[in-house]
């Protein structure tokens, strides 16, 4: 079956280490997204890649991270940097970014608790 | 900025009773309008889009939405709901002027009453 799988499910760090959170797609899409979410606010961007090798910033990217050196995967990176880093972490893929607004594909989600 | 906006945060509806779920968003060109559902703990599912063409559109679980640009709304319905569909709800919008990148509303969880 064709898909996105993000692990682990649940993910517990000590405050100041960097954690990084797994996206896995074999949907042969190019585009893919990293959201985060906690309640009541919706979804925001936090980093999105076009094309391997390539990736760009989106609305929350301070304290985060991301390499895309394959096409299948997407890797997110949540540095001691992020001032509040407990939240849900939602990765996405889209067969492209860019031209019309295909519709994007999401993955479980990881729940991340720093303490 | 394009913006969405979801002005109810929770909705409480009786099993058979029809629902509908409001979404507003702002900005000046032609959107591309989605809405997803999300069951707890787990990631998003599409309803159903809109691109362009007629403005009801049809999805899955018997919902469906209807684009008005004049009202800058692209409302949910469903004619009768089910237990399974308490769930939360983001609507979601993109505009091609601004790369297409998605902005989601508040979300809308809706408990339904047996």
């Amino acid at each position: 079956d064709g898909g996105i799988t993000q692990s682990p499910k649940y993910l517990f760090r000590k405050e100041g280490q960097n954690v990084t959170l797994s996206c896995e797609q074999n949907l042969n899409h190019d585009a893919m997204y990293w959201y985060r979410q906690d309640p009541g606010q919706g979804l925001r961007l936090i980093y999105y890649s076009q094309i391997v090798n390539d990736f760009q910033k989106g609305d929350i990217a301070e304290g985060y991270s991301v390499s895309r050196e394959k096409k299948e995967s997407f890797p997110l990176t949540v540095t001691s940097a992020q001032k509040n880093p407990t939240a849900f972490y939602l990765c996405a893929s889209s067969i492209r970014a860019s031209g019309i607004a295909y519709e994007q594909y999401f993955g479980p989600g990881t729940r991340l608790t720093v303490t | 900025a394009q913006s969405v906006t979801q002005p109810d945060i929770h909705i409480t509806v009786s099993e058979g009773a029809s629902l509908e779920l409001r979404c507003n968003y702002s900005y000046g060109a032609t959107p591309y309008l989605f809405w997803y559902v999300q069951s707890p703990g787990q990631g998003l599912q599409l309803l159903l889009k809109y691109f362009s063409g007629d403005t009801l559109v049809q999805g899955i679980k018997g919902f469906e939405a209807e684009f008005k640009r004049s009202q800058s709304s692209f409302n949910l319905r469903k004619p009768s709901v089910h237990w399974s569909d308490a769930a939360e709800y983001f609507c979601a919008v993109a505009f091609k002027a601004a790369g297409n990148k998605l902005t989601f509303g508040g979300g809308t969880r809706v408990l339904v009453k047996p």
